[in-house]
């Protein structure tokens, strides 16, 4: 199966400033990679996802970039907010392709300091 | 649309005592997941549902835990006997056959002493 490593554990920014969350993986058959947020004692929920036929995807605020030949994409927050803070999960299809359960990151704890 | 349904949203249990949690998908999602998720961890699967058929159960312990999903809608997640590292937040989940989208509920906390 898939494994999913996420770097930093944990993440502290200035209002205002970028957050970047990076990921890897093991299985270069794998082509779907999401995103999901999960506040203090709530459900995660989905916040981008990205499939390997694009390098990157933009939504408002959060980009999320595809390295196929490393295996690795990330997560990219501009212009945190105090709101954005959460833990963030990467993922990755357990089986490879897009398809199947999926694989989380251990999380990364993100604080944004006002 | 309604979202995942899940109860009970808490239980404190002894060790050894059973328990079970209840899972209710979106309507028309046919596959339905429960990861464990243990405090300062990231979700891990503990089973996977298709309709009312089990697509990947590997990671389930399957001497204590064991969960089923008879008419292909809502599920059940049993724990017998519980030991003092099941404490974790169970999550369900749910998706349209074939897509990994995933929709999760509010989770069930468990807490055993």
């Amino acid at each position: 199966g898939e494994n999913v490593e996420q770097h930093p554990s944990t993440l502290s920014v200035q209002e205002g400033d970028s957050a970047v969350i990076k990921c890897t993986y093991s299985d270069s058959a794998s082509n779907y990679f999401p995103w999901y947020k999960q506040e203090l004692g709530k459900r995660p929920q989905l916040i981008i996802d990205i499939r390997s036929n694009v390098g990157e995807k933009k939504d408002q605020r959060i980009a999320v970039t595809l390295n196929k030949t490393a295996k690795h994409f990330s997560l990219h927050i501009t212009e945190t907010q105090p709101e954005d803070s959460a833990v963030y999960f990467c993922a990755a299809p357990n089986y490879g392709g897009s398809q199947g359960n999926l694989i989380f990151g251990k999380g990364t704890k993100l604080s944004v300091k006002p | 649309e309604a979202g995942v349904a899940q109860s009970p949203r808490y239980k404190i249990i002894e060790k050894r005592q059973s328990v079970a949690f209840w899972c209710n998908p979106i309507s028309g999602h046919a596959t339905l997941y429960w990861y464990q998720q243990i405090l300062g961890q990231g979700p891990k699967l503990l089973i996977q549902f298709q309709n009312n058929g089990v697509v990947d159960d590997s990671q389930l312990p399957k001497d204590r835990f064991s969960a089923e999903r008879l008419k292909g809608v809502d599920s059940t997640l049993k724990i017998q006997p519980a030991k003092l590292e099941d404490s974790a937040v169970y999550l369900c989940a749910s998706s349209f056959s074939g897509a990994n989208v995933l929709t999760f509920g509010a989770g069930s906390r468990l807490t055993v002493l």
